[in-house]
């Protein structure tokens, strides 16, 4: 099992729409959540970073964490053609190297 | 201010030859991260400084693969002897404290190996 999981797409999504996306981890210590997206040759760019059960908004973005279920999602809403790109899901472990541990990424593309 | 930079933005190189990547943090940010980004694949971490403390060198492949960090400023992670599977986009970040705090990625050094 991949400590983080997320479904690799792509997903299409018409402009004007909720963009939804998933990942799954198996760490159940793991307390601190982020969500970057990544543009076709770029370096990731942080979005969200969510630490405790709930919802955060940011703007047209909301991250969403269920600690008991081991699953956090990020909401796009009234999505842009500019959104499209490979978001990641990360997750620090909760022992040992406190790095970030990335999924593999859920490409996103936005329809006109 | 002034995000993450890294230098430099591309590398060919000959296999056998050894490379010399840097960064430069964000100011007043205690940590320092690398990680390597291969074709298509996702983000592996290689190493990380914490203010003085000792590296974490978990993630390095093999020991071709070293880094430094004077300070809380500049790293530099070098690959010696460099093989054609050493090429990738080569990333640092940086955060304020380390631990959980958010981190921040530079632009990337893309790492070719003929």
């Amino acid at each position: 099992q991949k400590e983080v999981e997320q479904n690799s797409g792509p997903l299409s999504v018409p402009e004007g729409a909720i963009a939804s996306l998933n990942c799954t981890y198996s760490d159940r210590g793991s307390q601190s959540f982020f969500w970057y997206r990544q543009y076709s040759g770029k370096s990731p760019e942080l979005i969200m970073s969510i630490y405790s059960n709930g919802d955060k908004e940011d703007g047209r973005f909301t991250a969403q964490l269920n600690k008991a279920s081991q699953y956090v999602s990020l909401l796009i809403r009234d999505s842009q053609p500019s959104d499209s790109a490979t978001y990641l899901c990360a997750v620090i472990r909760s022992q040992g190297a406190q790095k970030l541990v990335f999924g593999q990424g859920t490409r996103l593309t936005i329809n006109p | 201010g002034a995000g993450v930079s890294q230098s430099p933005s591309n590398k060919v190189t000959e296999k056998g030859k050894d490379v010399e990547l840097r960064c430069d943090p964000i100011s007043g940010h205690t940590a320092l991260y690398w990680y390597r980004q291969r074709l298509g694949q996702g983000l592996e971490f290689l190493i990380y400084f914490q203010g003085n403390s000792a590296p974490d060198k978990s993630g390095l492949p093999s020991d071709r693969f070293s880094a430094e960090r004077t300070g809380e400023s500049v790293s530099t992670l070098t690959i010696q002897r460099t093989q054609q599977e050493d090429s990738a986009v080569y990333l640092c970040a940086s955060s304020l404290i380390g631990g959980a705090s958010e981190q921040f990625f530079g632009p990337g050094t893309r790492l070719t190996v003929l």
